[in-house]
């Protein structure tokens, strides 16, 4: 069974421009999480979907992140304009079942904004 | 919202000594959770403890869960340089379908 599939796994962009993170979760799991650790702080829910809907977007810091899951299938995050602070590392996780248990996580995306 | 906290934050030891890291939350949890993050990859579950346990064991992991206290811990038996990682709690509020939250993790390097 192939995991949770994160893309690109690094990416360095200048503030003020784009980036959009993919997310391909399990196949068969309706339930997908973005997290975020920026360095040196905890890991930060950010939004959940199950299958295409937002679920809680509750973490999602402003506007100009952008989650989508077009399909129910793989999920976008959009940062724009991104900026200094947005720097971290992007883990998304995917799971069968609402709830806590049994999160897949992927590698993450470690996204630099200089 | 809840938050874990881990201590320390980074600790080093040789191989073979045994790593105990803390956590502390604030509310009340139905679980708690240890993940493992190995640089550059993501992070894997290593164990849960469900607020009604005060003890678990998976192979050389030990956790110990304190729900007075609101803490839990995790010791790591007969290290391995192969243990180096950061190390999170994550905890689950006990009123319902919440996503976990997780702490700021503790560094652990096992030097060989």
């Amino acid at each position: 069974e192939a995991g949770v599939t994160q893309f690109p796994s690094h990416s360095v962009i200048e503030k003020g421009q784009t980036v959009t993170l993919r997310c391909d979760p399990i196949s068969g799991h309706d339930n997908l999480y973005w997290y975020r650790r920026v360095m040196g702080k905890e890991i930060k829910f950010l939004l959940h979907f199950v299958k295409e809907s937002k679920q809680d977007e509750s973490g999602m810091p402003n506007n100009r992140f952008l989650a989508e899951r077009t399909g129910g299938t793989y999920s976008t995050l959009k940062v724009q304009p991104a900026e200094l602070e947005d720097s971290g590392v992007y883990f998304c996780a995917s799971s069968q079942d609402s709830g806590p248990y049994g999160y897949t996580f992927g590698s993450g995306t470690r996204l630099t904004v200089v | 919202s809840q938050q874990g906290e881990e201590d320390p934050q980074a600790l080093s030891i040789q191989e073979g000594e045994n790593a105990t890291m803390n956590c502390s939350y604030k509310t009340s949890i139905n679980n708690l959770q240890w993940y493992r993050q190995n640089s550059g990859r993501g992070l894997v579950h290593l164990i849960l403890i469900r607020s009604n346990e005060r003890e678990k064991h998976s192979g050389r992991l030990r956790v110990t869960l304190d729900t007075s206290k609101k803490s839990s811990s995790l010791l790591i038996t007969a290290s391995r340089a192969a243990d180096t990682a950061s190390y999170f709690c994550a905890t689950d509020e006990y009123s319902g379908n919440t996503p976990l939250v997780f702490g700021k993790g503790t560094r652990l390097s096992v030097i060989a």
